[in-house]
């Protein structure tokens, strides 16, 4: 199994610009979690999706960010416009549903992308 | 409400020596509990995790946790350190939501 995927794995970008990010889940999962960790603030969640469908979303910080779960091996987190503040570690994790039976399972999580915004 | 409180931001130990890392927890159901580690530069990973089935946890890598209910704690040990255990160590508990709610993390560094 190839993990939870995550591109780009670095972001370089200018204050303004649109930055979109990608995420893989674990095939089979239907949990989708985006993070994001500073060193301030440490490991936040933003959002996450249970069968493609978001479910809570109030860690989301303002309406510039945005997510997405087009389909079950695929979403995007995006920041239009970006800021500088901005600049952090982004994660996606994946698990399989709450409620399966014998749960509560494990998130798994990506390689991070690391975003610049200057 | 869940919530995890990790004490101690910075945890540094000699190689050989005893891990204890400090996890409290505040719930007002029995809670589900959780040990990621975070290398540098990667995702955090499991160590380990406590769904009632026994209170003393054992998980990769030597680690093990116990949970006592008594003290609300779910601190994670290790008899003997090695320098490859440097990383950062989050506590986590679930949320009735299913999502779950890290610690602030802790740092341990491993001194030779």
């Amino acid at each position: 199994d190839a993990g939870v995927i995550q591109s780009p794995r670095h972001e370089v970008t200018e204050m303004g610009q649109e930055v979109t990010l990608r995420c893989k889940p674990i095939s089979g999962h239907n949990s989708l979690f985006w993070y994001r960790q500073t060193m301030m603030r440490g490991l936040e969640l933003l959002i996450y999706f249970n069968n493609n469908v978001p479910i809570d979303d109030s860690g989301m910080p303002e309406d510039r960010f945005s997510a997405k779960m087009p389909n079950a091996s695929f979403s995007t987190l995006k920041i239009q416009p970006s800021e500088p503040r901005d600049s952090a570690v982004y994660f996606c994790a994946s698990s399989p549903s709450w409620g399966v039976s014998g749960g509560p399972y494990e998130q798994f999580f990506g390689p991070g992308t690391r975003l610049t915004v200057l | 409400a869940q919530s995890v409180t990790q004490l101690g931001s910075h945890v540094s130990v000699s190689e050989g020596a005893l891990v204890l890392l400090r996890c409290n927890y505040s719930s007002s159901v029995p809670p589900y509990l959780f040990w990621y580690v975070q290398y540098p530069n990667q995702g955090l990973q499991l160590l380990l995790k406590y769904t009632s089935a026994a209170t003393l946890v054992k998980g990769i890598n030597g680690f093990e946790a116990e949970f006592k209910k008594s003290e609300t704690s779910f601190h994670l040990t290790k008899p003997s350190a090695h320098m490859s255990d440097a990383a950062e160590y989050f506590c986590a508990v679930v949320r009735s939501q299913g999502n779950l709610i890290f610690g602030k993390g802790t740092k341990l560094s491993v001194k030779p």
